[in-house]
């Protein structure tokens, strides 16, 4: 089982700061099968980035994903005030299949 | 518009069985697979397992096999979770969600429901 440590568990910004999100895999995600979600108070969450650094339909080109192997990395480039929420990363390249979600990351007002 | 669209809130007693649902609409709904995801309160996100209604293959996540079923019936386009004893820890919120590609297991989640809660309580 591929088990995802998403670092920090908490990152306080203002709005306009830059934002760096980490997830890093207890073993090599296959061809960079990586997604990120963010999920707000009471809502489901939503697909930002597939296959690593591909934006899902309609996210804004704030969002950007990288990293491959075992290191991977959501960033936004500045924070708008709609953007403090808990993201999550989740590999799916695993064999045989399991979706696994991180723990989650919640971006906060400072 | 492409859309997933669950059944209402439950509230059971321990023991009890349960079979929540999960419609879609707006896309061929025999060519995607679709799973289930569990969000216990103010935790985070747990995949259950899938199916592809085109033929009714189904994995599990071992934390989840022998624990529930997940079905469906392409005649009307509906997924289905079902437990046949609930337990308190069963209390979350359960969404089902669309895989982002025709036909690849492997995959991420593009579509998800609104969600239903189910309550277990005695």
């Amino acid at each position: 089982e591929i088990v995802l440590t998403q670092s920090p568990g908490t990152l306080s910004l203002s709005p306009g700061e830059r934002a760096t999100l980490s997830c890093r895999a207890s073993q090599s995600v296959s061809s960079s099968y990586l997604a990120w979600y963010q999920q707000k108070p009471g809502q489901a969450p939503r697909l930002l980035i597939y296959g690593a650094s591909s934006r899902a339909t309609g996210i804004p080109d704030r969002f950007s994903g990288s990293g491959s192997g075992t290191d991977f990395t959501l960033t936004i480039s500045r924070l708008e005030p709609e953007d403090f929420a808990v993201y999550y990363c989740q590999q799916y390249g695993s064999s045989p299949l399991e979706l696994t979600f991180g723990g989650g990351t919640k971006v906060e007002i400072k | 518009e492409v859309q997933l669209v669950q059944s209402g809130a439950e509230v059971k007693k321990p023991g009890e069985s349960l079979k929540i649902s999960c419609k879609g609409s707006g896309y061929s709904f025999t060519s995607y697979w679709i799973g289930w995801v569990r969000q216990m309160p103010g935790k985070g996100l747990e995949w259950m397992g899938i199916i592809y209604p085109g033929d009714s293959d189904t994995r599990y996540s071992p934390s989840f096999q022998g624990q529930v079923t997940i079905s469906a019936d392409k005649s009307i386009s509906t997924a289905y979770l079902q437990w046949s004893s609930l337990k308190a820890s069963d209390t979350a919120m359960y969404y089902c969600v669309r895989h982002l590609h025709s036909g690849w297991a492997n995959d991420a989640f593009d579509i998800w429901g609104q969600g239903t809660m189910v309550t277990v309580s005695s």
